[in-house]
């Protein structure tokens, strides 16, 4: 049972535009959540994360929102830019503290943005 | 300058062989973890390890053998009994769920 759906597999933006990239949890445990970007034959990096007690972090063009309620968060990018496109992954664990150091993924969207 | 090292970055395995993959961090990082990434897959937990000398079982264990007898190395040995290891591994460290760091991975393919 996937705890960390990412339903859209790919995703095409124009460039400037502005790119949403979903993601959704079944564990009401989880309350700390990153997004990474990933590169062909490369390991992800990481983008930005927000933890349960927010609703909104913002990092430059990126900007991550939680909606606790219904379980789900998005990723926004504006602009968009070619160097952009990517494979993204959301992730979500339970506070450390909690005994897991463990980050449960998502199956990554692929997003294209085109110049 | 602090990372993770993984090696080799392609390996090829004929049927039958086991095969070591090499993870080294420079983080002083507690925890290490070996994650495999198949196409549509995302990123699944094989083993992981919060502490020197122990290591848990992650989602997808079966086939695979881990060590850590230091902080700073877990290598992750795909045994004979992986019925289809070709995969791309990832290896990672953190501290905590925090400063979650991964290495840029090994592409192992069976000839």
């Amino acid at each position: 049972d996937q705890q960390v759906k990412q339903n859209s597999p790919s995703l095409s933006v124009q460039e400037g535009r502005i790119s949403i990239l979903n993601c959704d949890y079944t564990n009401s445990m989880f309350d700390y959540f990153l997004w990474y970007k990933k590169y062909p034959a490369e390991g992800p990096t990481f983008l930005i994360s927000i933890s349960s007690i927010k609703d909104k972090n913002e990092d430059g063009r990126f900007t991550v929102f939680l909606n606790k309620s219904a379980k789900h968060l998005s990723l926004h990018i504006v602009p968009s830019q070619p160097g952009d496109s990517a494979v993204y992954f959301c992730a979500a664990s339970s506070e450390p503290g909690a005994g897991s150091y463990q980050l449960t993924f998502g199956k990554g969207t692929k997003l294209s943005v085109i110049p | 300058d602090g990372g993770i090292t993984q090696s080799p970055k392609y390996l090829f395995r004929k049927e039958g062989q086991n095969v070591t993959l090499s993870c080294e961090q420079n983080l002083n990082h507690d925890a290490m973890y070996w994650y495999r990434q198949d196409p549509g897959q995302g990123l699944r937990l094989i083993y992981y390890s919060q502490i020197v000398n122990d290591f848990q079982k992650g989602d997808i264990a079966e086939g695979y053998s881990v060590s850590r007898e230091k902080k700073e190395s877990f290598p992750l040995t795909v045994t004979s009994a992986q019925k289809n290891p070709t995969a791309f591994y990832l290896c990672a460290s953190s501290m905590g769920t925090r400063f979650y760091t991964f290495g840029s991975g090994t592409r192992l393919t069976v000839v």
